[in-house]
């Protein structure tokens, strides 16, 4: 167990709708990044977020948004869903300490748009 | 763009017997990951390689880094079936910021 957690675990969302996923971070960690997973590929960045500011984004449209709480537990946000965007929802969290910095991933949010 | 390529993408070897998976990056980085997926399940972290030349092992399981050759290399002695998963390394490029898979390599370890 990483101490990362997301809920839900499982989620059925029709095309056009709006999701949230949480995450709470392991315990003492300041940074949170969230990747997507299609099935049969590798995660793939979507963004990070450092002291509430996201701190990077990968190649993903402004439908996806995200937050991050003072506790450091953080939301993804997707608006307008597609089909497209049924994959497993990673979040991990790190602690930013400058060179060695490990990212631990929680269980993971499968979503599915119908 | 950087590509992080993995190589077998599958990979069926019957117990007892040895491998290795390749992972080739195409942009500076002395920091690897190797990670291992169980089906439905996230990301366990298994090494972390943080310099040229790094080498760590864990039971059946030894990674190295090579980042003159942008090369990763993850060895496997000695299969067994507990073994079978998908392994992703991940390349960090951005100081923790920003870490970029390969595409897996999916193990079946047979009797």
């Amino acid at each position: 167990e990483t101490g990362v957690t997301q809920s839900p675990t499982h989620l059925i969302k029709t095309r056009g709708q709006q999701v949230t996923l949480r995450c709470s971070s392991q315990s003492g960690h300041n940074t949170v990044s969230w990747y997507q997973q299609a099935l049969g590929q590798g995660p793939q960045f979507i963004f990070q977020y450092y002291r509430e500011e996201e701190n990077g984004r990968g190649n993903f449209p402004p439908r996806f948004s995200g937050l991050q709480f003072p506790n450091y537990s953080s939301e993804l946000n997707v608006n307008a869903l597609e089909l497209d965007d049924s994959a497993l929802y990673l979040c991990a969290s790190s602690l930013d300490e400058g060179y060695n910095t490990e990212a631990f991933f929680g269980q993971g949010t499968r979503l599915t748009v119908v | 763009e950087l590509k992080v390529e993995q190589n077998p993408l599958f990979l069926s070897m019957q117990e007892g017997k040895n491998y290795t998976i390749y992972c080739n990056y195409s942009t500076t980085s002395d920091r690897l990951y190797w990670y291992r997926q169980d089906p439905g399940k996230s990301l366990e972290s298994l090494f972390v390689l943080l310099s040229n030349g790094a080498v760590k092992q864990e039971g059946r399981l030894m990674a190295s880094l090579d980042t003159k050759a942008r090369l990763s290399t993850l060895h496997i002695t000695a299969a067994v079936h507990d073994l079978s998963a998908t392994y992703f390394c991940a390349v960090d490029v951005n100081s923790g910021y920003e870490l970029n898979f390969g595409k897996g390599t999916s193990l079946l370890v047979t009797p």
